[in-house]
């Protein structure tokens, strides 16, 4: 398996432009998540879907934030208008649900943002 | 789910045990202890998890406390590819398969 697959790996932007950052997570894997990483707040999860469908978007930061999956292959985090203090990396994440906990997500390699 | 508490840093020469130690006294009983590790610039890697049996694989092993109140992860044989950031994460059975992640123990394997 290819694993969960991020692009762009690197983006570099202008304040007020739309990102749009896409993920697509392991075949079979019901489990989605999106996290972003800076020094000063470490790996914070934005959001998470459960069959396609958002489950908790509490660490979503605000409303210039948002994701969608359409389907169990794709994912989308957009940032529409960027600004400076949303450069990250964030990173997108899989998992399949088991009675007996694995534990195991399995991230992909992140999506380096620049906004200036 | 219950809060972790890890030192921030530590080093380990080559080629010895690497001992990380992680706090999570109001664990509750259904919570299972993860570790994971990041290094530099890649996502996360799962490394293993435990309830309240040790446990071992091909990557580390993980002592639990009788209590279940710390843990200790060992990597048995430290090398410099095992420099990363070691995350300590306490989680119930029905978060869901999320995971909040802390501050980790940033681990430098030296020659």
């Amino acid at each position: 398996d290819a694993g969960v697959i991020q692009s762009p790996r690197h983006e570099v932007t202008e304040m007020g432009q739309e990102v749009t950052l896409r993920c697509k997570p392991i075949s079979g894997h019901d489990y989605l998540f999106w996290y972003r990483q800076t020094m000063m707040r470490g790996l914070e999860l934005l959001i998470y879907f459960n069959n396609n469908v958002p489950i908790d978007d509490s660490g979503m930061p605000e409303d210039r934030f948002s994701a969608k999956m359409p389907n169990a292959s794709f994912s989308t985090l957009k940032i529409q208008p960027s600004e400076p203090r949303d450069s990250a990396v964030y990173f997108c994440a899989s998992s399949l649900y088991s009675v007996v906990p694995t534990g195991e997500l399995f991230f992909g390699e992140g999506s380096r943002l620049t906004v200036l | 789910d219950a809060k972790t508490t890890q030192p921030p840093s530590m080093d380990c020469a080559e080629g010895r045990a690497a001992n990380l130690p992680c706090n999570h006294s109001t664990i509750s009983g259904n919570e299972y202890v993860y570790w994971y590790r990041q290094i530099h610039s890649q996502g996360p890697q799962y490394i293993i998890h435990g309830l309240k049996n040790n446990e071992t694989n091909e990557m580390a092993s993980l002592i639990i406390t009788e209590d279940r109140k710390s843990s200790t992860l060992i990597l048995p044989h430290a090398t410099l590819r095992d420099t990363a950031v070691y995350y300590c994460i306490v989680r119930a059975p029905n978060a869901g398969n999320m995971l909040t992640f802390g501050g980790g123990t940033r681990l430098m394997v030296k020659p």
